[in-house]
């Protein structure tokens, strides 16, 4: 099983400021990692996929890189509605599907 | 519109069954694989089994194999999971999601969630 570890698991930032989450998988996944960001009481939204490719309607500044074992998602500029919970997931060796075990971004 | 819509869930004592329902709309169901997410509360999202478009194959999490089956009806628009022998560490909220891309084009990326339906076992 491909094991993503997140960091940190809790970002403290204001807004306007950049916040940078990193996912580290246990062995390479090439470029099939996406982020999701999930609100409490809300199922998760995709942002990212394939490491860098924004979903449909996401806003620019949502931004993703990396490939092989260690990737991470910026936001530029935070905006009071970022504030949630981040998950990467893989998709390069499956079953079993895995996802990270969440960054929160809290208010500072 | 995409909406998946579950239903189904609520509390059960261990042991016990629940049959999950997500009702598909918006999209052309039959063209897509389809999967369940859980989220134990407080939690983060475990991947728990996917089905493909035409229902010939499936896959399961090592956690719920032999005890969970998933299946769908595609004249229906409707995926299901089938859950036996519940146990307290199946409590979660269950999500059905779909795949981004038709025909598994863009592989096992979730572009469209339902709202989840809670399940609790419990005595």
């Amino acid at each position: 099983e491909t094991v993503l570890t997140q960091s940190p698991a809790t970002l403290s930032l204001s807004p306007g400021e950049r916040a940078t989450l990193s996912c580290r998988a246990s062995q390479s996944v090439n470029n099939y990692l996406a982020w999701y960001q999930q609100k409490p009481g809300q199922a998760p939204r995709l942002l990212i996929y394939d490491a860098s490719n924004r979903a449909t309607g996401i806003p620019a500044r949502f931004s993703g890189s990396g490939s092989g074992t260690d990737f991470t998602l910026t936001i530029s500029s935070l905006e009071p509605e970022d504030f949630a919970v981040y998950y990467c997931q893989q998709r390069q060796h499956w079953p079993p599907l895995t996802f990270g075990g969440g960054t929160k971004v809290e208010i500072k | 519109e995409v909406q998946l819509m579950e239903s189904g869930g609520g509390l059960v004592q261990p042991g016990g069954s629940l049959r999950l329902s997500c009702a598909a709309s918006g999209f052309t169901f039959s063209n897509y694989w389809m999967h369940w997410v859980r989220q134990a509360p407080g939690q983060g999202l475990v991947w728990v089994s996917n089905i493909y478009s035409d229902g010939s194959a499936t896959g399961y999490a090592d956690s719920v194999r032999g005890r969970f089956t998933i299946s769908r009806d595609n004249a229906k628009n409707t995926l299901y999971l089938q859950m036996n022998s519940l146990r307290a560490e199946d409590t979660a909220v269950y999500y059905c999601a779909r795949e981004m891309g038709a025909s598994h084009s863009n592989g096992a990326v979730f572009d469209s969630w339902g709202q989840g339906t809670p399940v609790t076992v419990s005595s």
